[in-house]
């Protein structure tokens, strides 16, 4: 089975700009989570969805936004950057909600 | 609020010999699962070995095994036979089973490194 996939993988964009990041899960998979991953506030949840429903978030503002499609794929917008937004973005895809989660290779976000 | 702490930031291994990986957590939950998944450099987290909260018996996955005690919120992770493959960044981490809020919190993270 070929595992979650995340494109693109690297991307630089200016502040202000808005991006959007995708992930195909697991084949069978209906749960995917975002993370950003910061040297200095290690992981942190950003949403998870199942069933194209957004079933938890984290504390992150508005300007994070994600949806799922109904084949289980997901994407994340990410508007008007701000350099604090730089980061690795992690997708994760279960088989279900509470279901041990299987990680994408990231997607490293730089904002100048 | 489920906390995940892992209070050595590094640590150091001869391989061949065997390391254990801390970790604490803090629930108000009977039932959850707890991991510990491998970051290499590469990035890409990699799922070592899984625990349900329930289950009594110490979870083992080849080399790596897990000493669970429930009482004491502790959830140490034990490499066997240290390889050079291992060096990475471990991190703890626990999900609730169900309901909401079922999110995957985790511990900062340790730095393991081997020495050949």
């Amino acid at each position: 089975k070929a595992g979650v996939t995340q494109t693109p993988r690297y991307l630089i964009k200016t502040r202000g700009q808005q991006v959007t990041l995708s992930c195909s899960p697991i084949s069978g998979h209906r749960s995917v989570s975002w993370y950003q991953q910061t040297p200095g506030q290690g992981l942190q949840f950003l949403f998870e969805y199942f069933s194209e429903t957004q079933r938890n978030k984290g504390n992150f503002p508005g300007r994070f936004s994600g949806r799922q499609f109904s084949n289980s794929r997901s994407e994340m917008n990410v508007s008007t950057l701000e350099l604090g937004d730089s980061a690795l973005y992690l997708c994760a895809s279960s088989l279900s909600l509470s279901y041990e989660q299987y990680f994408g290779p990231g997607t490293r976000l730089t904002v100048t | 609020a489920q906390t995940v702490t892992q209070s050595q930031p590094e640590m150091s291994v001869q391989e061949a010999e065997t390391v254990t990986l801390s970790c604490t957590y803090d629930t108000s939950e009977s039932d959850y699962y707890l991991f510990w998944y491998k970051q290499p450099p590469s990035r890409q987290m990699i799922l070592v070995i899984r625990q349900e909260a329930y289950k009594q018996q110490n979870a083992t996955e080849n080399r790596f095994s897990v000493n669970f005690q429930k009482a004491a919120k502790s959830f140490s992770l034990k490499i066997s036979d240290s390889q050079l493959g291992d060096a990475a960044m471990y991190f703890c981490a626990y999900r609730r089973k169900t309901g909401a809020n079922s999110k995957l919190t985790f511990g900062k993270g340790i730095t393991l490194s081997v020495r050949p």
